[in-house]
């Protein structure tokens, strides 16, 4: 899978968007961009993913350059409860290792008060 | 739709002692794929189950075992345990597709 590139923290103010960046510049053309996120002690929760498209759900919305070779994950209201450590991953979707996934360090989103 | 369930939450072992996790995927989900976390080596892969067969292994020793049955749900076991198998255990389930892993709330392992 290709390597990704995350700034380690951010804040963001409460009610304001999080856009949160994800360098991924060895991205294959076969390789769709995820993000998870995962608050403190619990289990990574999957967020959006996409292969070149724009993407929006319930949650977030994905931008994707049209190079490909990086992303942003915006939140568009961020609340307290979006504090986590967000991580992106690019993964082709039909390889063996499809399931094996590697988080990076990801980013710390804090949403202020 | 229920979400992934990994029980126990929590649990406390001593050295040498052996433990035994369980998973319930997603309604079906017939992909099951266990995961170690702890804080200086992240998130590590251990293995991959797909219909009662595992289909893919981490570099994990051989007393990390795991085993899935005729309706999915999974066990990951670890045998004569160490101080250094203490760590977040965590279990995901492929969507039919494979696209996409949707992880449970993982089984807190601390073993002393």
């Amino acid at each position: 899978d290709a390597k990704t590139t995350q700034p380690p923290s951010m804040d963001c103010a409460e009610g304001r968007a999080a856009n949160l960046p994800c360098n991924h510049s060895t991205i294959s053309g076969n390789e769709y961009v995820y993000w998870y996120r995962q608050i403190h002690s619990q289990g990574p929760q999957y967020i959006i993913h996409g292969l070149k498209n724009n993407e929006t759900n319930e949650m977030a919305s994905l931008i994707i350059t049209e190079d490909r070779k990086s992303s942003t994950l915006i939140l568009p209201h961020a609340t307290l409860r979006d504090t986590a450590v967000y991580y992106c991953i690019v993964r082709a979707v039909n390889s063996g290792s499809a399931r094996q996934l590697t988080f990076g360090s990801g980013t710390q989103l804090t949403v202020l008060p | 739709k229920a979400g992934v369930t990994q029980t126990p939450r929590y649990l406390i072992k001593t050295r040498g002692q052996q433990v035994t996790l369980s998973c319930s995927p997603i309604s079906g989900h017939r992909s099951v794929s266990w995961y170690q976390q702890t804080p200086g080596q992240g998130l590590q892969f251990l293995f991959e189950y797909f219909s009662e067969t595992q289909r893919n292994k981490g570099n994990f020793p051989g007393r990390f075992s795991g085993r899935q049955f005729s309706n999915s749900r999974s066990e990951m076991n670890v045998s004569t345990l160490e101080l250094g198998d203490s760590a977040l255990y965590l279990c995901a389930s492929s969507s039919p597709t494979g696209e996409t892993q949707y992880f449970g709330p993982g089984t807190r392992l601390l073993v002393l």
